[in-house]
């Protein structure tokens, strides 16, 4: 069965301090990993898409690895600023019969305080 | 560009009751698909249309349905709600059905069964 597991389930950190979140999953076949970040009472925003090929992708304070072999990816956040707190979202995108399908983790919650 | 819009943003309904939810996609992109969003489960798929067709469709009950203009624009219709319908329904839109595609999200509808 498909599945993204997503950790820490939440998080707060000090304005300023880097962060990193996990994405660890058991999608096959795979065909990419996104990263969104989705602010309360939005919908989500796209941070990074890697392919099997990528294994890390910067989008400004934002890096995104991906180690296709273990099936892990971590989402670094550098000198993090509190518009930083929100929900971040792990994507697997699977090939299948009918094109792709996409296998989202739970998030994790970040707080980054004053 | 105006970006993906959804409306109405919240709906408060009873059980029994039957709601629609419209969805806007970004203009030029024919790739629509709905998604419910709970705090316990995350990001569900629901289903994707593509061209008025609907591509691929998620574990959801029959209550749940969908359908694209020829406008693009798309409409979900929940029958006979529940209490656990309780949740944020996301609508994304893509250019095309691309799995390396990013998927445009709107704010989502609240909606809320009593």
């Amino acid at each position: 069965k498909n599945q993204v597991e997503q950790s820490p389930q939440s998080l707060i950190i000090l304005e300023g301090k880097n962060c990193t979140l996990q994405c660890n999953y058991t999608v096959s076949p795979f065909s990419n990993l996104r990263w969104y970040k989705q602010d309360t009472g939005r919908g989500p925003v796209s941070l990074t898409i890697m392919t099997f090929s990528e294994n890390t992708k910067s989008n400004r304070r934002y890096t995104a690895t991906l180690d296709a072999d273990t099936k892990q990816s971590s989402l670094h956040i550098t000198a993090s600023q509190l518009s930083d707190s929100a929900s971040y979202i792990c994507v697997v995108s699977a090939n299948s019969n009918s094109g792709y399908a996409l296998n989202f983790g739970k998030g994790t919650s970040l707080l980054v305080t004053p | 560009k105006a970006g993906v819009t959804q409306t109405p943003r919240y709906l408060i309904k009873t059980r029994g009751q039957q709601v629609t939810l419209s969805c806007s996609p970004i203009s030029g992109h024919r790739s629509v698909s709905w998604y419910q969003q709970t705090p316990g489960q995350g990001l569900q798929f629901l289903f994707e249309y593509f061209s008025e067709t609907q591509r691929n469709k998620g574990n959801f009950p029959g209550r749940f349905s969908g359908r694209q203009f020829s406008n693009s624009r798309s409409e979900m219709n929940v029958s006979t709600l529940e209490l656990g319908d309780s949740a944020l329904y996301l609508c994304a839109s893509s250019w095309v059905r691309d799995r390396n595609n990013e998927q445009f999200f709107g704010p989502g509808t609240r909606l809320t069964v009593l």
